[in-house]
């Protein structure tokens, strides 16, 4: 049974650059959440997708954006980095009827310079 | 407003000693309580969770949490550690729009 994947792994950008950040939730699960992990931080929710939707979103300006496929995997995507948006980026999925019960991938770490 | 506070981010302990990390939560509405481990350059793993019923929860190695409604509180506890268990430890709560809210986290470190 495979879990959470994301890739890339690794990442690195230049200020102003665009970024698309991909996974695929665990088998029976529909539903994607993301979140930026800073360092020495904890995770920070960014939005939720499910049926192809965005259904929830934390407070995180417009640069971010995301999209959920027919098979339920997802995009993020951060147009025009900042330095600030340097972290790990974390994928959850869940199933709808107990969306805080998350899985997560192991992230992809993205540098901005 | 829900958080959560994780009041220590640091817990050094030596092996086969007791340790509690401590959590505590702030809101008004049902509660749903994690606690999810984060070895270096990995992802967050589920813990254990505490969604209703017995106040008591356990994970399969050995660390149990105990949600206490009036102090609002979540501590993780586990009566021997290892070495192994070095990590930082995040404990979260459920929000009411299926989103998690995350502590700032604990970093426990296990010496021999």
């Amino acid at each position: 049974d495979a879990g959470v994947t994301q890739s890339p792994t690794h990442l690195i950008k230049t200020r102003g650059q665009q970024v698309t950040l991909r996974c695929s939730p665990k088998s029976g699960h529909d539903t994607v959440s993301w979140y930026q992990q800073a360092l020495g931080q904890g995770p920070q929710f960014i939005f939720q997708y499910y049926e192809e939707e965005e259904r929830q979103r934390g407070n995180f300006p417009d640069r971010f954006s995301g999209h959920q496929f027919p098979n339920y995997s997802s995009e993020l995507n951060v147009n025009a980095l900042l330095l600030g948006d340097s972290a790990l980026y974390l994928c959850a999925s869940s199933l709808p009827a107990a969306k805080n019960i998350q899985y997560f991938g192991a992230g992809t770490r993205l540098s901005v310079l | 407003a829900q958080s959560v506070t994780q009041l220590d981010s640091q817990v050094p302990v030596f092996e086969e000693a007791p340790v509690e990390l401590r959590c505590n939560y702030s809101s008004s509405v049902s509660v749903y309580l994690f606690w999810y481990v984060q070895y270096p350059n990995q992802g967050l793993q589920l813990l254990l969770k505490y969604l209703s019923g017995s106040t008591l929860v356990e994970s399969i190695n050995g660390f149990e949490a105990e949600f206490n409604k009036s102090q609002t509180s979540f501590h993780l506890r586990k009566p021997s550690v290892h070495i192994s268990d070095t990590a930082e430890y995040f404990c979260a709560f459920g929000g009411s729009q299926g989103n998690l809210i995350f502590g700032k986290g604990t970093k426990l470190s296990v010496k021999p």
